[in-house]
């Protein structure tokens, strides 16, 4: 296992329809982030598991964005009827519990709307 | 929200010199992490401070941490162009579970 894997890396998509990313942790870790980075801007917060479990939510997430984490292993986050300003990069981490251990990144989905 | 600021917004300088970049935060802390993020990739972590510890060595990375001022600051020694990227802190508040990015520092290492 070498790390973060996300897929795919890059998503042109036409507004109005859906898409899907899927984010594979580093095998041992059992908590796993979804994060949306903008340009010139930080990774911003969207969701985290716990195992299987959707634990928080960030309260800019939108209700045509659902995450998914089935049997505590990889995760899914699909965004329904996209909009321009759906464009971004999606970012997954992965991390150990407890805390105090690194969280590990993928190389991130970016995704253009047009 | 993000909690993290990182100063300067942006920094060039000269192979070879030391860059110095720094992040100040609002709220308590359980650990700091530094990330660097080349044009257009993922971030790759660089090192984790612990809020029980003031300063932290790996390689050419010096991190120190001081949680009365709520800052830290992540030194490059002898920068390469190789280290031309942007740099996040990243903060864990002890209230939460995840953890808030700055808006990064972009570092220029020129040849």
């Amino acid at each position: 296992d070498t790390g973060v894997s996300q897929n795919p890396r890059h998503k042109i998509t036409k507004r109005g329809q859906n898409v899907t990313f899927r984010c594979d942790p580093i095998s041992e870790h059992n908590r796993l982030y979804w994060y949306r980075q903008t340009l010139g801007q930080g990774p911003e917060f969207l969701t985290y598991f716990q195992n299987e479990a959707q634990l928080e939510k960030s309260r800019l997430l939108s209700d045509r964005f659902s995450a998914e984490r089935p049997k505590g292993s990889f995760s899914t986050l699909e965004i329904q009827r996209t909009e321009q300003g759906d464009s971004a990069m999606y970012l997954c981490a992965s991390s150990l519990m407890p805390m105090n251990t690194e969280a590990f990144f993928g190389q991130g989905t970016r995704l253009t709307v047009v | 929200s993000q909690q993290g600021e990182e100063d300067p917004q942006a920094l060039s300088i000269q192979e070879g010199e030391n860059a110095t970049m720094n992040c100040s935060y609002k709220t308590s802390i359980n650990n700091l992490q530094w990330y660097r993020q080349n044009s257009g990739r993922g971030l790759v972590h660089l090192i984790l401070i612990r809020s029980n510890e003031r300063e932290k060595h790996s390689g050419r990375l010096r991190v120190t941490l001081d949680t009365s001022k709520k800052s830290s600051s992540l030194l490059i020694t002898a920068s390469r162009a190789a280290d031309t990227a942007s740099y996040f802190c990243a903060t864990d508040p002890n209230t939460g579970n995840q953890f808030y990015f700055g808006t990064g520092t972009s570092l220029t290492v020129i040849p």
